[in-house]
């Protein structure tokens, strides 16, 4: 089955600066790429995502990458905020009904 | 607002009482899942249904049991809590497309406690 690793499992920043963080997935098959941004207490939230038939998707100041040779897929955000801290979770599918197969998990804290 | 919704948000429960968790859907999606989401975790599936067909993950004990009355609806039932059974349940809906992946939008979750 699909297995999705994510890097790094801590992250802070400064306000202002920028965070990136990674993931790896093992299925080729694999081509659709959601990052879900999730707070304390609630449930995960869809911030950004990417099919397999493009390299780069940008919202404001959220941006993912996608490698597909290399099997890998980043979340960038630029001019953090401290608003941002949660715990983000990258995840890969196959398609269709699948469900999505989940990173571990990155926990960001924006310094103010 | 079309949205997942999961009653209750809290759910304390004995050893070995049975509980039931709800979730309902205004999106009108056909299909709903089933997460468990353990402390400093990544969410794991449980099952889904694709309408109403049901699909468990191989690795999801008997203890879990899942009904969808119909396409708003959908249901976990834990026969007999065991205290690794305290954890956030997330139910997620999508409509399921034919090719390339479908978004998934999560109710807000039950924190399941087992005393």
């Amino acid at each position: 089955g699909e297995n999705v690793e994510q890097h790094p499992s801590t992250l802070s920043v400064q306000e202002g600066d920028s965070a990136v963080i990674k993931c790896t997935y093992s299925d080729s098959a694999s081509n659709y790429f959601p990052w879900y941004k999730q707070e304390l207490g609630k449930g995960p939230q869809l911030i950004i995502d990417i099919r397999s038939n493009v390299g780069e998707k940008k919202d404001q100041r959220i941006a993912v990458t996608l490698n597909k040779t290399a099997k890998h897929f980043s979340l960038h955000i630029t001019e953090t905020q401290p608003e941002d801290s949660a715990v983000y979770f990258c995840a890969a599918s196959k398609g269709g009904r699948r469900a999505l197969t989940f990173g571990s998990g990155t926990r960001l804290q924006v310094q103010p | 607002d079309a949205m997942v919704i999961q009653n209750p948000r809290y759910q304390v429960t004995q050893f070995g009482k049975p509980v039931t968790l709800s979730c309902s859907q205004t999106l009108n999606h056909n299909v709903m899942y089933w997460y468990q989401q353990k402390s400093s975790q990544a969410p794991k599936l449980l099952f889904h249904y694709y309408d109403k067909d049901f699909n468990n993950e191989a690795d999801t004990p008997d203890n879990f049991q899942s009904r969808r009355p119909n396409t708003s609806f959908c249901f976990l039932d834990i026969r007999s809590p065991g205290l690794g059974d305290a954890a956030m349940y997330l139910c997620a809906t999508s409509r399921a497309a034919p090719s390339g992946g479908s978004v998934q939008f999560f109710g807000p979750g039950t924190r399941l406690t087992v005393l």
